[in-house]
C-alpha cells in the first residue's frame, strides 16, 4: 500500500515570510495529490491538488510542486497572514478510492 | 448548507457500551469513507464504500461496523467501546473516480472513559 511522509511536522514563521512543507510518497502507481488545511474543531478542507501529469500549479498565493521521478511534491505558502496558521495535510490517491494522507503540519504564523 | 454532515459532534461514553456515528451527504457522491484522527492529529483511513459496496477495510478491529443503506449515508457502530477508541472520527465523501478531492464532515470526537 502507499505510504506518506510528511516533513516538518511543525513550523512557526513570521508574518509574510514564505513556509514550505514536503511529502515523499511510496507508491510510483499514485496518481492525485491534493493539500488539506484543518483549522481547529473543524474537517480538513482542501486548499489546493495536482495531478501527476503536471509539475507544478499555482493559486494566488499557494503553490504545489511534484516531482514524480523523486516521489515528492511541495506546498509552498508565500507572504503568510496569521490566519495561514492551521495543521497542512499532504496527502496521495493510491486506487481503488484509497487516499492516504501525511502526518500533518502544524504551522504557527507570528504577527 | 452541510455537505457532509456527521452526528453527533460530540460523543461522552464508558467502556464497554456500543455507540453509533451517523454520516450523511448531499453531494450526490459515490464514495464514502470513515477516517480516525488521533491525539496526534494523524489521519488513518478505516473504511470506504463505493455505491454502499464495501471497498476499504483497514486493519480495524471488528468491533467497528460500518453500514451503507444508501450511497448518501455511512453511518459506523461500535461495540464494547475501549479507552483506546477515543478519538475523533471524520466522515469524508468523494466522487470515487480516477483520484478526486475529499470532502470532510466537522468529525465526531469520542471520548471513553
Amino acid at each position: 500500500g502507499e505510504n506518506v511522509e510528511q516533513h516538518p511536522s511543525t513550523l512557526s514563521v513570521q508574518e509574510g515570510d514564505s513556509a514550505v512543507i514536503k511529502c515523499t510518497y511510496s507508491d510510483s502507481a499514485s496518481n492525485y495529490f491534493p493539500w488539506y488545511k484543518q483549522e481547529l474543531g473543524k474537517g480538513p478542507q482542501l486548499i489546493i491538488d495536482i495531478r501527476s501529469n503536471v509539475g507544478e500549479k499555482k493559486d494566488q498565493r499557494i503553490a504545489v510542486t511534484l516531482n514524480k521521478t523523486a516521489k515528492h511534491f511541495s506546498l509552498h505558502i508565500t507572504e503568510t497572514q496569521p490566519e495561514d496558521s492551521a495543521v497542512y495535510f499532504c496527502a496521495a490517491y493510491y486506487n481503488n478510492n484509497d487516499m492516504r494522507f501525511g502526518a500533518g503540519t502544524r504551522l504557527t504564523v507570528k504577527p | 448548507d452541510t455537505a457532509v454532515s456527521q452526528t453527533p459532534k460530540y460523543l461522552v461514553t464508558q467502556m464497554g457500551n456500543d455507540k453509533s456515528i451517523k454520516c450523511e451527504q448531499n453531494l450526490g457522491h459515490d464514495t464514502m469513507y470513515w477516517y480516525k484522527q488521533d491525539s496526534k492529529k494523524f489521519l488513518k483511513i478505516m473504511f470506504s464504500y463505493n455505491n454502499k459496496e464495501l471497498i476499504i477495510n483497514e486493519t480495524v478491529p471488528n468491533r467497528f461496523s460500518p453500514k451503507s443503506p444508501d450511497k448518501a449515508h455511512l453511518n459506523l457502530h461500535i461495540n464494547s467501546l475501549e479507552l483506546g477508541d477515543s478519538a475523533v472520527y471524520f466522515c469524508a465523501s468523494s466522487p470515487g473516480h480516477g483520484g478526486s478531492p475529499l470532502h470532510f464532515g466537522n468529525g465526531t470526537r469520542l471520548t471513553v472513559t
